[in-house]
């Protein structure tokens, strides 16, 4: 059971670009997440979908896109990459029910230069 | 504007003392609240969770505090290990809103052997 895999686990990108990070889960959740860690930071909720076809903003939205076209896959998609998007991604996925803890992957380090 | 806040940074203790991590939080309507672990180059992976009608719930060597009028909860951990060495987030979040959780900025852990 493979749980949440992002792909992929490193990245170099320069100002401008434009990449696609990764994330499938296997355990048929519902709930998916994507967030962002920055050093000596908490983790900030970017997107979350709540089934295939439904997707919100969070806490720190500007700069990405995600789509949701199947329940295992939530690609997280930054266009013109800036340095402030220099951060770890954590990719998530749950159960509905209040309070059910996500299963992480094991995260895409990107840095934008 | 932080939500949750772990104000310590790092912790060090002894192998075999106690170990207690806090974390503050500001908004009243949060009524769930999980501790995650999270070693180097993985994702946070789920530790112990309470909810706002206990004030205590306990799993082996490790248990969570609340004191909901305070806005603060705790994780103990007893007797520490060195491989509870790692960084610990605590996550809160509230009813009805598709498990969203606002994390700490976390407390890294080192159990001296």
């Amino acid at each position: 059971n493979a749980g949440v895999t992002q792909t992929p686990k490193f990245r170099i990108l320069k100002i401008g670009q434009s990449m696609t990070l990764q994330c499938a889960q296997d355990m048929n959740h519902n709930y998916m997440y994507w967030y962002r860690q920055d050093p000596g930071m908490g983790l900030k909720l970017i997107y979350y979908s709540v089934g295939a076809g439904i997707t919100d903003k969070g806490e720190v939205p500007n700069g990405y896109n995600v789509s949701r076209s199947t329940t295992e896959d939530f690609p997280l998609r930054l266009e013109l990459a800036a340095p402030s998007q220099t951060s770890v991604y954590f990719c998530a996925s749950s159960s509905p029910g209040q309070g059910n803890g996500y299963t992480f992957g094991s995260g895409t380090r990107l840095t934008v230069v | 504007d932080q939500q949750v806040k772990q104000n310590s940074p790092s912790l060090s203790v002894q192998e075999g003392r106690i170990s207690i991590l806090n974390c503050d939080y500001t908004n009243s309507m949060f009524d769930y609240f999980l501790w995650y672990k999270k070693y180097p180059a993985e994702g946070p992976t789920f530790l112990i969770s309470i909810s706002s009608i206990k004030d205590k719930n306990e799993d082996g060597r490790f248990t969570v505090f609340l004191n909901k009028s305070a806005k603060h909860l705790s994780l103990h951990i007893v007797p520490s290990q060195p491989g509870d060495s790692a960084v610990y987030f605590c996550a809160a979040s509230g009813w009805g809103n598709f498990n969203k959780f606002y994390f700490g900025s976390g407390t890294k852990l080192n159990v001296k052997p």
